[in-house]
């Protein structure tokens, strides 16, 4: 079937680090979405990408689409302790449906 | 931005009892809402599509005698857990696509936690 796959599973770095997430897709993808979700919280809308080899950045965050549209990441500039939570790509294969990534949780050690 | 909400958030419940969750689009139409369920630390789970003046679209592996699913009109859906079991306990999430067909970002309620004694 459709799976979504997302590494790393768990994140810990120190404020003011790097923070990347990847995702990986069985199958070539419409479009990926991201989303945050904060502890205790629900999923909240980053971002979309469409196109093949799209790049996107938001502030300190920075996304990108493969040319393949199998994959994406999520990058985060100099992490600060707001960034705290679980992020989710999410696949669409074209049928409007959502297929959630496993998630990493992203935790920042002051 | 469209704001979706959800009730009740919370609900403690003894097994065997029906729960019935309520997602409502507050400031759009949504002809489709979605239907997810999280555990604890987990990814979120697609259950359904509900989808206004028809029948839901079931998951997989999700029964639909079990998680019953009403979209009576274009800004509410429900979910009812009919005889629900410690199992069924959950964080249960609605989303809503205002711009259905166009692959476009879904909007996400608060979600419900049910615990089911």
């Amino acid at each position: 079937g459709q799976q979504v796959m997302q590494i790393p599973q768990y994140q810990h770095v120190q404020e003011g680090e790097d923070f990347t997430t990847y995702c990986n897709s069985s199958t070539t993808l419409s479009n990926i979405q991201w989303y945050k979700q904060r502890p205790g919280g629900h999923p909240v809308f980053l971002i979309q990408l469409v196109k093949s080899g799209e790049v996107k950045k938001q502030k300190r965050l920075t996304f990108q689409f493969g040319e393949a549209k199998k994959n994406s990441s999520l990058h985060i500039t100099a992490t600060q302790t707001t960034d705290v939570g679980t992020y989710f790509c999410a696949g669409d294969f074209g049928n409007e449906k959502l297929t959630f990534g496993t998630g990493t949780r992203l935790t920042i050690i002051p | 931005g469209a704001v979706v909400s959800q009730h009740p958030s919370r609900v403690i419940c003894k097994s065997g009892t029906s729960v019935k969750i309520e997602c409502r689009s507050l400031d759009f139409q949504a002809t489709t809402m979605f239907w997810y369920r999280q555990f604890p630390k987990k990814s979120l789970m697609l259950m359904a599509t509900s989808n206004e003046g028809s029948k839901a679209t079931y998951e997989q592996g999700v029964e639909k005698d079990k998680f019953l699913i009403n979209h009576a009109s274009l800004t509410l859906s429900t979910l009812t857990v009919t005889s629900a079991h410690p199992e069924d306990s959950s964080f249960y999430i609605c989303s809503a696509d205002n711009e259905r067909g166009r692959g476009t970002k879904q909007f996400f309620g608060p979600g419900t936690r049910l615990t089911v004694l």
